[in-house]
């Protein structure tokens, strides 16, 4: 089985500064590792994904995520956010070695809400 | 193109009526997964059906909640006589194949399901 924590539900943030959401994972088998944001009455958008190779992974919107697989952190960082970022941000995870198709298991979201 | 089309948005329920929801995947997708999300919290898996078949159920509740996705048409989620705890965001994902963690997932907008 696996577990997605989400540490902070809420994040208030500044325009221009930077924010990192943070996400820790527990699974007895590797796993491939996702954000998603969830923007106002929409749905989920893929932001990024690790997969396998560099730890480093860049999304979309500026955002990049590290995979640090000793600590089972997959924190998502953006330098500089912009009143756009206004969403709901979810980390999941996907077992490697499900071939039964993509099934993610989701943190509970981190809410950020960018302040002029 | 257009994406993962799900309807109703709203549907309103009483306790004991029958809710249906639907979705259509992407355009030459064959792999839907069904996810509710419970007011707070994130994104729940429920089940994974190819056309004509339920692959992966293990996240559907034992009673009244049932799933197809026929030959022809669009994939619905059924449930029968609603309750209270029903009320929540249903999404639909698609994706092309069903090769594990690779694929990518498409969601939907979701259907807002109130019961009263």
């Amino acid at each position: 089985a696996q577990s997605v924590t989400q540490l902070d539900s809420q994040v208030p943030v500044f325009e221009e500064a930077p924010v990192e959401l943070r996400c820790n994972y527990s699974s007895s088998v590797s796993v491939y590792l996702f954000w998603y944001v969830q923007y106002p009455n929409q749905g989920l958008q893929l932001l990024l994904k690790y997969l396998s190779g560099s730890t480093l992974v860049k999304g979309i919107n500026g955002f990049e995520a590290e995979f640090n697989k000793s600590q089972t952190s997959f924190h998502l960082r953006k330098p500089s956010v912009h009143i756009s970022d206004t969403a709901e941000y979810f980390c999941a995870v996907s077992d490697l070695a499900n071939a039964a198709g993509n099934k993610l298991t989701f943190g509970g979201g981190t809410r950020v809400l960018v302040k002029p | 193109n257009a994406g993962v089309m799900q309807n109703p948005r709203h549907l309103v329920r009483r306790r004991g009526q029958e809710a249906r929801l639907r979705c259509s995947p992407m355009k030459g997708h064959s792999h839907v997964y069904w996810y509710r999300q419970l007011p707070e919290e994130g994104l729940k898996f429920m089940v994974y059906l190819q056309k004509e078949n339920i692959i992966d159920e293990s996240g559907m509740p034992k009673e009244r909640f049932s799933a197809e996705f026929p030959k022809e048409g669009p994939s619905i989620l059924r449930i029968q006589q609603v309750v209270r705890g029903d009320s929540a965001a249903y999404f639909c994902a698609s994706s092309y194949g069903g090769q594990g963690a690779r694929e990518k997932l498409f969601f939907g907008s979701g259907t807002q399901l109130s019961v009263l």
